[in-house]
């Protein structure tokens, strides 16, 4: 089985340009989570979907990320305009949980710089 | 909010010995993850437990969900277990498994 997939690995990109991250979850998981890595505030929830309706929002930084899960097997992350604070690993994970059993499989990230 | 704090914050071995690395939850977790993250940035499942012990080679975990902590036990370190070792776990009330972060251990293995 394909793992979590995202895309692109690296972006680099000049403040005010529009940014799209992009995430495939690993077939048949329910839930989708995308998480934020940088040096000064360690791995961060952003945004998790549960059956393509988002669930939780409230660690979106600002209105300049949105996130939208149109099928069950794709999902983005856009910000618009991207700042240089923006710059970070950004990762997705997914899981099936059930019957007690809740595991979560990241993908590879997304290694975002803003210049 | 909840806290998560890891143990020791850095670690330093020589090819060959042991470690345990710690992990404390401030509140009750209905799970727990082990992760690796490799200097390539990828992050590993190492351990979903969230009690008892686990095994796998030359890692095992336990954890003791009433006392709210969690072990992570590395036998025999290689080079490649170089990396940063991060404990995560959802909040008891929480729906669908938000993971809490710990910030990490980062273990470098010399040979």
């Amino acid at each position: 089985d394909a793992g979590v997939i995202q895309s692109p690995r690296h972006e680099v990109t000049e403040m005010g340009q529009e940014v799209t991250l992009r995430c495939k979850p690993i077939s048949g998981h329910d839930y989708l989570f995308w998480y934020r890595q940088t040096m000064m505030r360690g791995l961060e929830l952003l945004i998790y979907f549960n059956n393509n309706v988002p669930i939780d929002d409230s660690g979106m930084p600002e209105d300049r990320f949105s996130a939208k899960m149109p099928n069950a097997s794709f999902s983005t992350l856009k910000i618009q305009p991207s700042e240089p604070r923006d710059s970070a690993v950004y990762f997705c994970a997914s899981s099936l949980p059930s019957l007690g059993y809740n595991e979560q499989f990241f993908g590879p990230g997304t290694r975002l710089t803003v210049l | 909010g909840i806290q998560v704090e890891q143990s020791p914050p850095d670690l330093i071995l020589q090819e060959g010995a042991n470690s345990t690395l710690r992990c404390n939850f401030s509140d009750s977790v209905n799970n727990l993850q082990w992760f690796h993250q490799n200097p390539w940035g990828q992050l590993i499942n190492l351990f979903y437990i969230p009690s008892g012990t686990k095994q796998n080679g030359r890692l095992s975990a336990t954890t003791v969900a009433t006392e709210r902590y969690s072990l992570l036990y590395i036998s025999s370190s290689q080079t490649t277990d170089s990396g940063v070792y991060f404990c995560a776990g959802p909040l008891t009330y929480n729906q669908g498994g938000k993971l809490i972060f710990g910030q990490g251990t980062e273990l470098s293995v010399k040979p």
